[in-house]
């Protein structure tokens, strides 16, 4: 079975300073990735995913992750935060099948300061 | 982009009765609709998915006949929790898959349930 781990449970930053939130992931073959960020009151929203290709993945909110097969690793990183960026953020691998099972990780959450 | 919502954002109920969650879809069909639970500072623990028209799946550990699923038209799923419990206290959220869209899940609000 799969299984995300996220090792920073609490991260703070000062604004404008550059991210990166650890996620590790263990699953046999080729995983689907996602970072997912989710808001008070919000929905979880999806910043990214990786299916397969181009090991840099860019996406909303000025947010990146980059694949790394070798480590088992799939980080997320943002060159400049801003205060509004603070939330709890998921990793999630997904199995492929017949469904789209999620797996999730314990969440980060990231306190931004001013 | 697409929008699901989640009927009641908040609900607490007594010991014994049961609560029904609602997750709609608002502008797109949802074939498939999931239910997650997400206790405190833990992650999302999938518990079940569902499929209009067919009975849902449940995950490993949880309780079918306490944690009612339907999945009734492809803008709606409800989650029935049956007999409740103070330990049934938790989030839960729902997300919605489009058809042909795998992986595109999108993610309601959730719903505080209290269990008193």
């Amino acid at each position: 079975a799969q299984s995300v781990t996220q090792p920073d449970i609490h991260i703070t930053v000062s604004e404008g300073a550059s991210l990166e939130l650890r996620c590790n992931y263990s699953y046999g073959a080729t995983p689907y990735l996602f970072w997912y960020v989710q808001s008070p009151g919000q929905g979880l929203q999806l910043l990214l995913k990786y299916f397969s290709g181009d090991t840099l993945v860019q996406g909303i909110k000025g947010f990146e992750a980059e694949f790394k097969r070798s480590q088992s690793s799939f980080n997320l990183r943002k060159p400049s935060v801003h205060w509004s960026d603070a939330a709890e953020y998921f990793c999630a691998v997904g199995a492929g099948g017949t469904a789209s099972k999620l797996t999730f990780g314990t969440g980060t959450r990231l306190q931004v300061t001013l | 982009g697409a929008v699901v919502s989640q009927h009641p954002s908040w609900v607490i109920c007594k010991s014994g009765t049961s609560v029904k969650i609602e997750c709609r879809s608002l502008d797109f069909q949802a074939t498939t609709m999931f239910w997650y639970r997400q206790f405190p500072k833990q992650s999302l623990m999938l518990m079940a998915t569902s499929n209009e028209g067919s009975k849902a799946t449940y995950e490993q550990g949880v309780e079918k006949d306490k944690f009612l699923i339907n999945h009734a038209s492809l803008t709606l799923s409800t989650l029935t929790v049956t007999s409740a419990h103070p330990e049934d206290s938790s989030f839960y959220i729902c997300s919605a898959e489009g058809q042909g869209a795998r992986y595109e899940q999108y993610f309601g609000p959730g719903t505080r349930l209290t269990v008193t």
